[in-house]
């Protein structure tokens, strides 16, 4: 049963709009989630980081936002642009030395 | 050279072959860690070492055996594979194994096992 979901497996946006990827989770115990992007022929790379006792973390044009109520949280990329089109994976963690579970991932693609 | 290299890049066998994946780090980091990625899946965590020492072994099947002769190279022999084995399989390093150290991730090993 997957933990961390990421149900859309795409999402297409215009140039210079936002993009948002959302991210839902079922296990409560999950106190720090990851966003991580990925480009063909390479490895995933870090985005951006939440602790559950924070609702939201900017980093440029990257924000998370975090809804522990609705075990959510989404990646909001403003503006976007046509460099931003990979595979975004979301992840979470339970604990200081805990693994990290990963969904899915999304495929954004952003349209000059 | 910097960051996670892994090598081969693309690798076919046989079921009875034997055959090893390579991850090398220049980070200067403690944790090296092996996940797989099959279609469609999530990333599996598969197995974790910290200081050259195992710390998890997520249930993998014993066909898969990891080696960690230094805090800077980490292996993953391969024998006896099936072809549901065929997967992206990724090398990342950390500092060390806490969650908030970031994971830097190799290019990733494409294998397929014919």
């Amino acid at each position: 049963d997957q933990q961390v979901k990421q149900n859309s497996p795409s999402l297409s946006v215009q140039e210079g709009r936002i993009s948002i990827l959302n991210c839902d989770y079922t296990n409560s115990m999950f106190d720090y989630f990851l966003w991580y992007k990925k480009y063909p022929a390479e490895g995933p790379t870090f985005l951006i980081s939440i602790s559950s006792i924070k609702d939201k973390n900017e980093d440029g044009r990257f924000t998370v936002f975090l809804n522990k109520s609705a075990k959510h949280l989404s990646l909001h990329i403003v503006p976007s642009q046509p460099g931003d089109s990979a595979v975004y994976f979301c992840a979470a963690s339970a604990g200081a030395n805990s693994k990290l579970t990963f969904g899915k991932g999304i495929t954004l693609s952003v349209r000059p | 050279e910097t960051g996670v290299t892994q090598t081969p890049r693309h690798l076919v066998m046989g079921m009875t072959n034997k055959k090893s994946l390579k991850c090398e780090q220049h980070l200067g980091h403690n944790a090296m860690y092996w996940y797989k990625q099959s279609a469609k899946k999530p990333l599996e965590l598969m197995f974790v070492y910290s200081l050259e020492e195992r710390v998890e072994n997520n249930s993998v099947p014993s066909r898969f055996s990891p080696e960690c002769p230094n805090s800077s190279h980490l292996f993953l022999h391969l024998h006896t594979l099936q072809p549901e084995d065929s997967a992206l399989y990724l090398c990342a390093s950390s500092q060390d194994t806490l969650t908030t150290d970031t994971q830097y991730f190799g290019p990733g090993t494409r294998l397929t096992v014919l």
